[in-house]
């Protein structure tokens, strides 16, 4: 069957780095996507990955290797406006969406 | 984990025609649950909120008689795009919340795969 696993919640402190890791199994691969989501808001897009390695952009990056149905966001210089959900997703060969069920990222003072 | 579909996953239609979509929480009761729709590496834009038994919540700028959004039961909510046009072609994702009652409410929102809708 299809799944996607990611760690349920994460806790870090502000001005660190924190990874989340996303692993998936799917019918195909067309890409995988990060959305960060606030409470009572929609999914903001961050990130999507096709090819093996890392994308960087601005204090995010996200790296996938598909080899081993494995992603990570990469998230530096934290800040609390970082405290959210993070999404992963990954598209299989009929171009649906598997969703992980996000982690939940708590950022300390 | 909680699951949510979506049917059909993908549908081509002429101009002018109706289109139905159908999403479900297969194994939880959603009280609420959400429409968006998706541009190509883009946010998803939420379109509506629905509450069962009661009219949906719409965002500003979607029509609410062009889209129609029926949550008739705690499992099922629908989305009609009535009279499409080929601008209405995008992927449209549905989410629902389910609430679990356990000595304390644990709000939870689950992602649908998605249904590809092509306007011809």
């Amino acid at each position: 069957g299809q799944n996607i696993d990611q760690p349920t919640e994460m806790t870090a402190t502000e001005g660190a780095i924190v990874q989340i890791n996303c692993t998936y199994q799917t019918s195909g691969f067309n890409g995988l996507f990060w959305y960060q989501q606030h409470a009572g808001e929609a999914p903001t897009f961050l990130s999507y990955n096709v090819l093996d390695g890392l994308e960087e952009k601005g204090r995010f990056s996200s790296f996938l290797s598909r080899s081993k149905g494995y992603s990570y966001l990469l998230l530096k210089e934290l800040q609390m406006k970082d405290s959210a959900s993070y999404l992963c997703a990954a598209m299989d060969s009929n171009y649906q969406l598997i969703w992980g069920a996000g982690t939940k990222l708590i950022i300390k003072p | 984990g909680a699951v949510v579909s979506q049917h059909p996953s993908r549908v081509i239609c002429k101009s002018g025609t109706s289109v139905k979509i159908e999403c479900r929480s297969l194994d939880f009761q959603a009280t609420t649950m959400f429409w968006y729709r998706q541009f190509p590496k883009q946010s998803l834009m939420l379109m509506a909120t629905s509450n069962e038994g009661s009219k949906a919540t719409y965002e500003q700028g979607v029509e609410k008689d062009k889209f129609l959004i029926n949550h008739a039961s705690l499992t099922l909510s629908t989305l009609t795009v009535t009279s499409a046009h080929p601008e209405d072609s995008s992927f449209y994702i549905c989410s629902a919340r389910a609430s679990l009652v356990d000595g304390s409410m644990k709000e939870t929102q689950y992602f649908g795969p998605g249904t590809r809708l092509l306007v011809l």
